[in-house]
């Protein structure tokens, strides 16, 4: 079994629709982190949490929400969806009890979503 | 702000070839260096990380070098095969920060 896996793997909605990507992992690793990936540009944080109750923003948290349900789920939220936040979104996990210079990521599968 | 950079962005070689990937940073003061392989349908998968106080790690194959002076880092990977067309991505963990910024990756096609 996977060790971080994200629902739902592939999702279309319509612009102004409330959407929510869910990330669960079995890894025991307290800082999860959501990225979105567009053609071109890499992957950017758009929140992280570094324990169930620590949520920040990263670099493009605009349009999104994010919940830390529990140490092994982070949920990432579009309110109200627009065309522009069609991309590929990846759920990470990292592990507190390592070093930062020795810190590496762990990546689910990603979700595909557009919005039309 | 920390920004990274790869070139080439797409890159085609004939199986067998030894082929070097490459990665700049604009920000020395990093913690680490890592690179990482995307496929189709499936997350990254990290293939070496290099710590700030090293030059080079290497696994298998592959070697990743680090300049951390001079912002650069390459991936060196011997005799290609079709099963190391992917996607690679570098990024780098900032030592204020502790989060990971992302080069735009560089698609590589290994072609039998």
């Amino acid at each position: 079994d996977a060790d971080v896996t994200q629902t739902p793997r592939n999702r279309i909605t319509k612009t102004g629709k409330r959407i929510m990507l869910e990330c669960s992992q079995t890894k025991g690793h307290d800082r999860m982190y959501w990225y979105r990936q567009d053609p071109g540009l890499g992957l950017r944080l758009i929140y992280y949490s570094f324990d169930v109750k620590d949520i920040n923003k990263g670099e493009i948290s605009d349009g999104y929400s994010v919940s830390r349900q529990a140490q092994a789920k982070f949920s990432l939220s579009l309110e109200s969806a627009i065309p522009n936040q069609t991309a590929l979104y990846f759920c990470a996990t990292s592990d507190t009890g390592t070093s930062v210079a020795w810190d590496t990521q762990y990546f689910g599968p990603g979700t595909r979503l557009t919005v039309l | 702000k920390q920004e990274v950079t790869q070139i080439p962005a797409a890159l085609s070689v004939p199986e067998g070839e030894n082929l070097v990937l490459n990665c700049s940073f604009t920000d020395s003061a990093i913690y680490n260096l890592q690179w990482f392989r995307q496929d189709p349908g499936k997350g990254l998968t990290s293939l070496l990380l290099i710590q700030s106080s090293q030059r080079e790690q290497t696994s298998g194959r592959l070697n990743a070098s680090l300049d951390k002076s001079s912002g650069r880092s390459t991936l060196y990977i011997a005799a290609s095969q079709p099963g190391d067309s992917a996607t690679y991505l570098c990024a780098v963990k900032g030592s204020n920060t502790g989060k990971l910024i992302f080069g735009q990756g560089t698609t590589l096609q290994v072609k039998p």
